[in-house]
């Protein structure tokens, strides 16, 4: 069945990185925009950052542009969120999704930022 | 960016209630608007996309409408399992934003 699997969420102290992965399955992954989304504890819901199915076209939210980069590698049905600089305001449950409209979603993995 | 604002935040109603949640874009965005529903420590799940059209498998009593800058989820008969958060987004900008939610709770 369609299926995406996040892995990777952690504690990091600020001003460190982490790697965030998401694994595609049941659906022609190449052929997928896919994003990430994320939302901060007893927060709503806030889009990160997309990724086309050739990763030739890529866009990020202001609040993470220049600190965050999607990436894809679709030989192995996997997609990825490298984050540096983190900050306090970065703890969330990030999810990966299927784009167009968002119909298939992961579990979430949580990152924490905090000293 | 487009901002999306939903009302009500919070929205209290009975089993076999009707209930309207209303979202508001900064700016038009044509049809490009989608509605979620989320429950404590899960992932959000489409119900509505292009403002009206049902996702496979999302009963019939969740309808969509509106146009431009101003769209409407009702639920026309509410059932125990409808009590949850619900989220709008427009998919018309690249920023693809949400509304900031409105929780539908048991009176």
């Amino acid at each position: 069945q369609v299926q995406l699997v996040e892995s990777g969420g952690d504690l990091v102290k600020p001003g460190g990185s982490l790697r965030l992965s998401c694994a595609a399955s049941g659906f022609i992954f190449s052929d997928s925009y896919m994003t990430w989304i994320r939302q901060a504890p007893g927060k709503g819901l806030e889009w990160v950052s997309y990724i086309s199915g050739s990763s030739d076209n890529t866009n990020y939210a202001d609040s993470v542009k220049g600190r965050f980069t999607i990436s894809r590698d679709n030989t192995k049905n996997s997609l990825y969120l490298q984050m540096n600089s983190l900050r306090a305001e970065d703890t969330a449950v990030y999810y990966c999704a299927r784009m167009g409209t968002f119909d298939v979603w992961g579990q979430g993995t949580m990152v924490t930022v905090s000293s | 960016d487009i901002q999306m604002t939903q009302s009500p935040s919070t929205l209290s109603a009975s089993v076999g209630d009707r209930v309207a949640i209303t979202c508001r874009a900064s700016q038009t965005i044509s049809d490009w608007l989608a509605w979620y529903q989320q429950k404590p420590g899960k992932a959000p799940k489409l119900l509505i996309y292009k403002v009206s059209s049902l996702e496979s498998g999302v009963p019939s009593r969740f309808s969509g409408s509106g146009s431009g800058t101003e769209f409407t989820l009702t639920i026309s008969s509410l059932q125990p399992d409808d009590f949850a958060t619900y989220y709008c987004q427009q998919y018309k900008s690249y920023s693809r934003t949400f509304g900031q939610g409105t929780k539908l709770e048991i009176k």
